[in-house]
């Protein structure tokens, strides 16, 4: 049962442009989500995180923004360089109830066109 | 952010052979921590939450006998995969909750260990 979902397995943007990349979820007990951003043959490399008190956190070029009424987050990356083709992850914590692990999505894979 | 470190990055054993890999915290102790599996193309499967000083957690399907996972320190977790099979090649990935303020249910990743198995 995916828990975290992400429906586009890929995305293809123009430098310069804005890369957006989506996530749904389906466990209300969420309240901790991350993006990371992962190279093949590497571990998952943190990228910002949000938690269900806020909707939008930024840092620098990417910005979280989380509607918990639609169970959905996204990631905005603005403006995409040609580093940031990679796979991107979302992945969400129940932190209440003390599991602590977290749930990935499937990826979406970001290929960001000079 | 904090540095988790993985050894060996990559390691080729017989079939019937067990395999330790090391996972460590370099730089902020990490009460828990936790192994992952990646296969080609899917998203990471967790296998294990690891808490120092007391048994792992497995999730189910994940045979505990053939994955040991020790947390022997604060710093350092370790999964010994045995009697390892062809089938059990894979992208072992781990990580540690890092339990700094203000992001203490953020996990950082070490850079993965590719086990092939002949």
């Amino acid at each position: 049962d995916q828990q975290v979902k992400q429906n586009s397995p890929s995305l293809s943007v123009q430098e310069g442009r804005i890369s957006i990349l989506n996530c749904d979820y389906t466990n209300s007990m969420f309240d901790y989500f991350l993006w990371y951003k992962k190279y093949p043959a590497e571990g998952p490399t943190f990228l910002i995180s949000i938690s269900s008190i806020k909707d939008k956190n930024e840092d620098g070029r990417f910005t979280v923004f989380l509607n918990k009424s639609a169970k959905h987050l996204s990631l905005h990356i603005v403006p995409s360089q040609p580093g940031d083709s990679a796979v991107y992850f979302c992945a969400a914590s129940a932190t209440k109830t003390g599991a602590n692990n977290l749930f990935f999505g499937t990826g979406t894979r970001l290929t960001v066109i000079p | 952010g904090a540095v988790v470190s993985q050894h060996p990055s990559w390691v080729i054993c017989k079939s019937g052979t067990s395999v330790k890999i090391e996972c460590r915290s370099l730089d902020f102790q990490a009460t828990t921590m936790f192994w992952y599996r990646q296969f080609p193309k899917q998203s990471l499967m967790l296998m294990a939450t690891s808490n120092e000083g007391s048994k792992a957690t497995y999730e189910q399907g994940v045979e505990k006998d053939k994955f040991l996972i020790n947390h022997a320190s604060l710093t350092l977790s370790t999964l010994t995969v045995t009697s390892a099979h062809p089938e059990d090649s894979s992208f072992y990935i781990c990580s540690a909750r890092s339990g700094l303020a203000g992001e203490g249910d953020t996990q950082y990743f070490g850079p993965g260990t590719r086990l092939t198995v002949l």
